[in-house]
């Protein structure tokens, strides 16, 4: 079963303007990461939080983590028609955390 | 700086017939993970390995087989394919104990007829 959920599955917003996506999850955690998936691509790792911090941030993104809600989200601000992709979350479960489990992802399209 | 790479990008089988997707990394990276990705239901662990010589089933491995001979290479074979194998499977490999970043191929796009 699919640990991470991400909300919405798909939003579209204008160049400039922010991005919000949401990610909840079940059980304990190791760390939480988020991935990036232009279409017909492999996933590039962008940002991982541990389950000790609060917040990170990576350029025009910012990783929040509330483990008291199991959940976390992600912002990517001042949008650029090169962010559109698919966003997933990854979640680090077990005593080494080798394994991660996935979300369904959210669609991102940013129009020029 | 090649990363992960897989092998073929495309194949189409006919039910029934078997084949190896090949796995590539040259991080020297200990961790290494098949996925196979379907749409609306995310990525899902197949096999994965914590070293050479070790391999460890996933969240769906049935159906799957999998060697680690050598660290660069990890191998995904289907003895005998089915339609609901058809998907796009991905490859990924991960450093520093398994807790860190995973970096993924660019796919493989598998129909199975």
């Amino acid at each position: 079963s699919q640990q991470g959920e991400e909300d919405p599955q798909a939003l579209s917003i204008q160049e400039g303007e922010n991005a919000t996506m949401n990610c909840s999850y079940k059980t304990s955690i190791n760390n939480l990461q988020w991935y990036r998936q232009n279409s017909g691509r492999g996933l590039v790792h962008l940002i991982l939080i541990r389950s000790n911090e609060r917040e990170k941030h990576s350029g025009r993104l910012r990783v929040t983590l509330d483990t008291s809600k199991k959940s976390s989200s992600l912002l990517i601000t001042a949008s650029r028609a090169a962010d559109t992709a698919s966003y997933f979350c990854a979640t680090g479960f077990g005593t080494s955390g080798s394994r991660l489990t996935f979300g369904e992802g959210t669609q991102l399209t940013v129009n020029p | 700086n090649a990363g992960v790479t897989q092998t073929p990008k495309f194949r189409v089988l006919k039910t029934g017939q078997s084949m190896t997707l090949l796995c590539a990394q040259d991080m020297n990276h200990e961790y290494m993970y098949w996925y196979r990705q379907d749409p609306g239901m995310g990525l899902r662990l197949i096999h994965y390995s914590v070293g050479e010589g070790t391999t460890a089933k996933g969240e769906v491995p049935d159906g799957y087989n999998v060697s680690r001979l050598k660290k660069q290479n990890f191998l995904l074979g289907l003895e005998s394919a089915a339609p609901s194998q058809t998907s796009v499977y991905f490859c990924a490999s991960s450093g520093t104990g398994g807790l860190g970043p995973q970096h993924f191929g660019d796919g493989t796009r598998l129909s199975i007829l």
